[in-house]
């Protein structure tokens, strides 16, 4: 079956650090980019890192540039997002997300999801 | 970076209805555009990318169009199970941006 499972969420204080996983099976994860989307309590999606199949490419939010790392382990198939320094304003339910890259564009767009883990973030 | 702009954020509509939401970028995007049904307490699924294909496996009662700047996704018979919150979402550019959310509501 193909699909993604996270894990890693939780309550952190204000300035702390939490590392999310990322299981993927089912399909040849290697090949695939993969991306980071999170969604606020009652809010909408927000797109927040993605790096290409070969682990070259990264990419960020300005939200999150500087704060966060995204890598991947090929071997295991797990992907990770690394959260320092985090805020108030980081606390949401993080999807992992295969992500499909378009000839022609710069962008991904995510064809699987997983079904989320919650990173609050409170004192 | 590329602003999406979603409308209406929620609508109510009968069983049967007719359903159009819009999404508005802020530059050409071609038609880089996907929309996403995301059912309460679940995660997003596609229904539509490349503005107009339908994805394997959606009803056929879901239709994209547009190119551009202005796009829509149209539910031709409204079904009880389409209640969910719709989402557009630009990937012809970094950083992703997705619309603000169209809330699907039976009347």
């Amino acid at each position: 079956e193909v699909q993604l499972l996270e894990s890693g969420g939780g309550l952190v204080q204000p300035g702390g650090s939490l590392r999310l996983s990322c299981a993927a099976s089912g399909f040849t994860f290697s090949s695939h980019a993969m991306s980071w989307v999170r969604q606020a309590p009652g809010k909408g999606l927000e797109w927040v890192s993605s790096i290409s199949g070969r682990n070259s490419d990264k990419y960020f939010a300005d939200s999150v540039k500087g704060r966060f790392t995204i890598s991947r382990d090929n071997s295991k198939n797990t992907l990770y997002l690394q959260l320092n320094s985090l805020r108030a304003d980081d606390t949401a339910v993080y999807y992992c997300a295969k992500s499909v890259a378009v000839p022609g564009t710069w962008g991904y767009y995510f064809d699987l999801w997983g079904q989320g883990t919650l990173v609050t973030v409170s004192s | 970076d590329i602003q999406m702009t979603q409308s209406p954020s929620s609508l109510s509509a009968s069983v049967g209805d007719r359903v159009t939401i819009t999404c508005q970028a802020s530059q050409d995007i071609s038609n880089h555009l996907i929309w996403y049904q995301q059912k309460p307490g679940k995660a997003p699924k596609v229904l539509i990318y490349g503005a107009s294909n339908l994805k394997t496996g959606v009803p056929s009662r879901f239709s994209g169009s547009g190119s551009g700047t202005d796009f829509t996704v149209t539910i031709t018979s409204l079904q009880p199970e389409d209640i969910a919150t719709y989402y557009c979402q630009q990937y012809d550019n970094l950083p992703l941006t997705f619309g603000g959310g169209t809330k699907v509501e039976i009347k």
